[in-house]
């Protein structure tokens, strides 16, 4: 079975970093395009980042310069290290594989919550 | 960045009734045009890839149409776990883009 888990989500003063992982199954992360997205409380789906296969990344305006996304073949795993966090980073963080082709987003991570605050 | 606007951003329907969605591009996008829903504290689910092409195990009553710039959901005859948010997301081109979102509520 095809399928995403992330961890690493909690309670984060504004300032801090966390690191977030997404484990997969069923498919090779280094194979694929893999996307981290978010969804703050009570709000609308937002792209985060992404990294091909070939190992190029892309981030949003939004995180650039703050968050890396990596990989870890050996584990199976995808990563989202977050430095200077800040309040509006506060939401659901979802991992998400890119399937080739037409780069949809199937399947999606159960999702963790980050929430920055003091 | 290429924009995606929904509309309407909220709808009530009944049980029965067609319902529509429509998601434009700011930029012709071919067919590179998504739609997932979402309900409430869940992982958003994959409904219709390219424009038009169903995924595995969704119900035939939902389908998705367009191409270019202008697109659309829809949903022949609602049903009670019909009710969700629904997403329309271009993968034409990296920044991937959503739209705003369109909650279907019962009426």
């Amino acid at each position: 079975e095809v399928q995403l888990v992330e961890s690493g989500g909690g309670l984060i003063q504004p300032g801090g970093s966390l690191r977030l992982s997404c484990a997969a199954s069923g498919f090779t992360v280094s194979s694929n395009y893999m996307s981290w997205v978010r969804q703050a409380p009570g709000k609308g789906l937002e792209w985060v980042s992404v990294i091909y296969s070939g190992g190029s990344t892309y981030y949003a305006d939004s995180v650039k310069g703050r968050f890396t996304i990596s990989r870890d073949n050996s584990e199976n795993t995808l990563y989202l290290q977050m430095n200077s966090l800040r309040a509006e980073d506060t939401a659901v963080y979802y991992c998400a594989r890119e399937v080739y082709g037409g780069n949809w987003f199937d399947p999606w991570g159960q999702g963790t919550l980050v929430t920055v605050s003091s | 960045d290429i924009q995606m606007t929904q509309s309407p951003s909220s709808l009530s329907a009944s049980v029965g009734d067609r319902v529509t969605i429509t998601c434009r591009a700011s930029q012709s996008i071919s067919n590179y045009l998504n739609w997932y829903q979402q309900k409430p504290g869940k992982a958003p689910k994959l409904l219709i890839y390219a424009a038009s092409s169903w995924q595995s195990g969704v119900p035939s009553r939902f389908s998705g149409s367009g191409s270019g710039t202008d697109f659309t959901l829809t949903i022949s005859s609602l049903q009670p776990e019909d009710f969700a948010t629904y997403y329309c997301q271009q993968s034409y081109s990296t920044p991937r883009t959503f739209g705003q979102g369109t909650k279907v509520e019962i009426k």
